[in-house]
């Protein structure tokens, strides 16, 4: 059974620029969760997604979105970036919500902002 | 603001001895908890769930859990160098609605 995967793996971006990060969950999990993590904050995170709905956000700010696609696909936009986004963003996929939620991670995607 | 706490660590511990692991969190209300491993340069892996009190075992690894003292620990049997990682604890409510993260522990068995 694939895992999740995440595309592309690495990107280089100036600041003010914007970029789209992909997300294709295990085959049969419906809920998507994206994380940031830096040296310094830890994995923080950022929303999750279940059956196309936002379900929970975390605390940042609105250039930080995301959407999820019918086949459960996701994807995270960050708008005008700053040197701060610099991070390893990761994409994890579970069955479903609730309690018994185990997340299943993607290999990331390193985004570098110059 | 729900936490999630270890140590950072480095945690050394000699190959074969057991090495524990440990996490603490605020929220009472919290229902399951996870440990996750994490190599250097790689993505999340995890290792175990529990959601009930005591201890669950799956090989070389027994996960602990005390609600009442807010307590989840992880220990790990016969350590190898290949245990050398760092070692995330999160924990998630009871709907499902957070899923946090402590600052993980780094782990180095030394042979």
């Amino acid at each position: 059974k694939a895992g999740v995967t995440q595309t592309p793996r690495y990107l280089i971006k100036t600041r003010g620029q914007q970029v789209t990060l992909s997300c294709s969950p295990i085959s049969g999990h419906r809920s998507v969760s994206w994380y940031q993590q830096t040296p310094g904050q830890g994995l923080q995170f950022l929303f999750e997604y279940f059956s196309e709905t936002q379900r929970n956000k975390g605390n940042f700010p609105g250039r930080f979105s995301g959407r999820q696609f019918s086949n459960s696909r996701s994807e995270m936009n960050v708008s005008t970036l700053e040197l701060g986004d610099s991070a390893l963003y990761l994409c994890a996929s579970s069955l479903g919500v609730g309690m018994a939620n185990e997340q299943f991670f993607g290999p990331g995607t390193r985004l570098t902002v110059l | 603001q729900k936490e999630v706490e270890q140590n950072s660590g480095p945690l050394s511990v000699p190959e074969g001895a057991i090495a524990s692991l440990n996490c603490t969190y605020s929220d009472r209300g919290s229902q399951s908890f996870f440990w996750y491993r994490q190599y250097s340069g790689k993505s999340p892996e995890l290792i175990m769930s529990i959601y009930s009190n005591g201890d669950k075992e799956d090989g070389r690894f027994t996960a602990q859990l005390n609600k009442a003292s807010q307590y989840v620990s992880l220990l790990i049997r016969d350590s190898q160098p290949s245990d050398s990682a760092t070692y995330l604890c999160a924990v998630n409510d009871n709907y499902g609605q957070n899923f946090v993260f402590g600052p993980g522990t780094r782990l180095s068995v030394l042979p």
